[in-house]
Parts: structure tokens; C-alpha cells; sequence
């Protein structure tokens, strides 16, 4: 079980605009800030937000990311069909001394 | 533009050890720590390890401490990590990350492909 805790799943219409969560404590999201990556499958992880609210060059800014205490959210605005993948944030733990992964989000683009 | 490549997919048996390699074009090698994230099939990702050449110093995730090793050549600005006493389900791909921060966000950070590992009799 994920330390992160991501929504096993999300969906969507073409053009609408939607919302992954991730929750954490004080110690890793509490602490530290968080990346979003997107996973298209058979592919690497992509990374799609760094430190809560950046997007490196080339993300759409239909991305975007915030935090507040111990919890962020990815929102993904003006759905579309090739946003379908899964999902997954990251943080410090400075108790684990590690990084850590949410269980990750599949969004599915009805 | 970083460009990470890694080594090839490796088939072990139970009980074996594997080595997979990893390099990131431009001369980054010294500033960046240098994190393993694997990745079973079917699963989410999990932490490893990480690295940095420069100041000599290795983190281990506690799940794999007595089992992942991770060196440097600096002469290749090469990276590599040693999983021992392997079994099934350490069948994964084994992502290689270059980060600029050991805490991994604060900056892009950069991914290889995966090298596909399989454990298998």
C-alpha cells in the first residue's frame, strides 16, 4: 500500500476539466513538494509537474498542479483523448529518508 | 536537451544478480543525484535508490537495502545498480532518473526508457 494516496481511477469528456488528489503527512507532502507524471502505456513516465505548480517546457498549461498542507491535486483542463493514461505524484519523506510514489491514477476519457 | 540511456533487457534466474547500467548525454554527470525507480508489471512505481558521483554518497529505500548496490564510474560517467539473490518478483522494468535535487523535484527531472529485468527458471 502506497504511503501517497492516489484514487485508483478518473474519468472524463472531451473538454471538461478534471481533478486527480493526492494525499500525504506531514512528513513527506507536509514537508516537500510534489511531481506529477503522466504514463502512457509501454512508455516511461513523463513528467508533467515539478515542485507543486511548474510545468517543464512542452507540457500543455491544460496541466497544472497545486498543494495545500498535506495534500495536491493535478487538474488536467480541456480533456482530451491522448490525456488517457495513468497518473502518479511523488514526494520526499524525510522520515523514510526516501521517495515515494502514490498507487497511481488511471484516467479514462469516455 | 539530457537524453538518459540505459542497458539492455537482462533475463536472470532466481538466486542471481544483475547489473543494469545507465548514462545521461551532456555534463550533467556531477551535478545530478541519480535515483532508480522500478516498476513491476501491472504496478505503480517504487523508489530504490539513489546516487551522487560527485559527493560519494548512496540512499537506499529499506525495502532493498540488503539487496541494491549502486556505483559510479566516473571514467564513463556511467551509473549502475546491483540487485542480488533475485526472485520472481523482482521482474519489473528499472527506471534510471536524473534529478538536480536528491529530494527529486525543485527541477525536471529526466528519464531513461527502463531496462525490463526477468526472473524466471
Amino acid at each position: 500500500q502506497s504511503v501517497l494516496t492516489q484514487p485508483p481511477s478518473a474519468s472524463g469528456t472531451p473538454g471538461q476539466r478534471v481533478t486527480i488528489s493526492c494525499s500525504g503527512i506531514t512528513s513527506n507532502i507536509g514537508s516537500n513538494t510534489v511531481n506529477w507524471y503522466q504514463q502512457l502505456p509501454g512508455t516511461a513516465p513523463k513528467l508533467l509537474i515539478y515542485s507543486a505548480d511548474q510545468r517543464p517546457s512542452g507540457v500543455p498549461d491544460r496541466f497544472s498542479g497545486s498543494m495545500s498542507g498535506t495534500s495536491a491535486s493535478l487538474a488536467i483542463s480541456g480533456l482530451q483523448s491522448e490525456d488517457e493514461a495513468d497518473y502518479y505524484c511523488a514526494a520526499w519523506d524525510d522520515r523514510l529518508n526516501g521517495r515515494l510514489f502514490g498507487g497511481g491514477t488511471k484516467l479514462t476519457v469516455l | 536537451q539530457v537524453q538518459v540511456v540505459q542497458s539492455g533487457a537482462e533475463v536472470e534466474k532466481p538466486g542471481a544478480s544483475v547489473k543494469v547500467s545507465c548514462k545521461a548525454s551532456g555534463n550533467i554527470f556531477t551535478d545530478y543525484w541519480i535515483h532508480w525507480v522500478r516498476q513491476a508489471p501491472r504496478q505503480g512505481l517504487q523508489w530504490m535508490a539513489m546516487i551522487n558521483p560527485s559527493l560519494g554518497r548512496t540512499t537506499y529505500s529499506q525495502k532493498f537495502q540488503d539487496r541494491v548496490a549502486m556505483t559510479a564510474d566516473t571514467s564513463t560517467n556511467t551509473v549502475n545498480m546491483h540487485l542480488s539473490s533475485l526472485r520472481s518478483e523482482d521482474t519489473a522494468f528499472y527506471y534510471c532518473v536524473y534529478s538536480k535535487y536528491y529530494y527529486g523535484s525543485g527541477a525536471p527531472d529526466h528519464w531513461g526508457p527502463g531496462t525490463l529485468v526477468t526472473v524466471s527458471s
